[in-house]
């Protein structure tokens, strides 16, 4: 399974844009970088996913860069119910789409 | 819609004694998960269904876990016997399979395993 990179933990304050990073420097062409989030004593939630563009839903926003090796969360103004810890994941395509969980990033958002 | 049940919420049981997780999937979602969280770690998938086949079990202990997800809707999760590092939460998670990769899993709360 190709490995994402994340820092393990990173802090922001309320009411501020919080640009969570990940590496993945062995990505393939079919493998689509997804965003889970889990909040304390609940399971994961998917936040969001891309391929190549960046990609905007109603919970953050994904910025891929161009050779795909990284790409960015972005949470636009966080609140303290975003305190979680954020896993960067990558799933492929065709028969490969197990989804493999690192360690992540724990967020903390002060207030 | 509603989420993906799963019962107990809690279990604490001493080792070698079995011990048995429900999950109820999302309605219509053909391929669930169980996944095992250990304190301070990333969920691990345990085993992957389609429908009521397996699709990926390489990482269950068969030797004392086994599943079933018999007529493809509820699975069960068993653990016998269990031992002090199965002590963990069991995830269990749903997705439609119509366009895999692109489906995203949708998880339960999780029951917490304490083996003493």
């Amino acid at each position: 399974d190709a490995k994402t990179t994340q820092p393990n933990s990173m802090e922001s304050n309320e009411e501020e844009p919080v640009h969570l990073p990940c590496n993945h420097s062995t990505i393939s062409g079919t493998d689509y970088i997804h965003w889970y989030r889990q909040l304390p004593s609940q399971g994961p939630e998917y936040v969001i996913h891309g391929l190549t563009s960046n990609v905007n839903n109603r919970m953050a926003s994904l910025a891929i860069a161009e050779d795909r090796k990284s790409s960015t969360l972005i949470l636009h103004r966080a609140t303290l119910r975003d305190a979680a810890v954020y896993y960067c994941i990558l799933r492929g395509g065709f028969g490969n789409e197990k989804l493999t969980f690192g360690t992540g990033t724990r967020l903390t958002i002060i207030p | 819609e509603a989420g993906v049940a799963q019962s107990p919420r809690y279990k604490i049981i001493e080792k070698r004694q079995s011990v048995a997780f429900w999950c109820n999937p999302i309605s219509g979602h053909a391929t669930l998960y169980w996944y095992q969280q250990i304190l301070g770690q990333g969920p691990k998938l345990l085993i992957q269904f389609q429908n009521n086949g397996v699709v990926d079990d390489s990482q269950l202990p068969k030797d004392r876990f086994s599943a079933e997800r018999l007529k493809g809707v509820d699975s069960t999760l068993k653990i016998q016997p269990a031992k002090l590092e199965d002590s963990a939460v069991y995830l269990c998670a749903s997705s439609s399979s119509r366009d895999a990769y692109n489906s995203p899993l949708h998880f339960g709360n999780g029951t917490r395993l304490t083996v003493t």
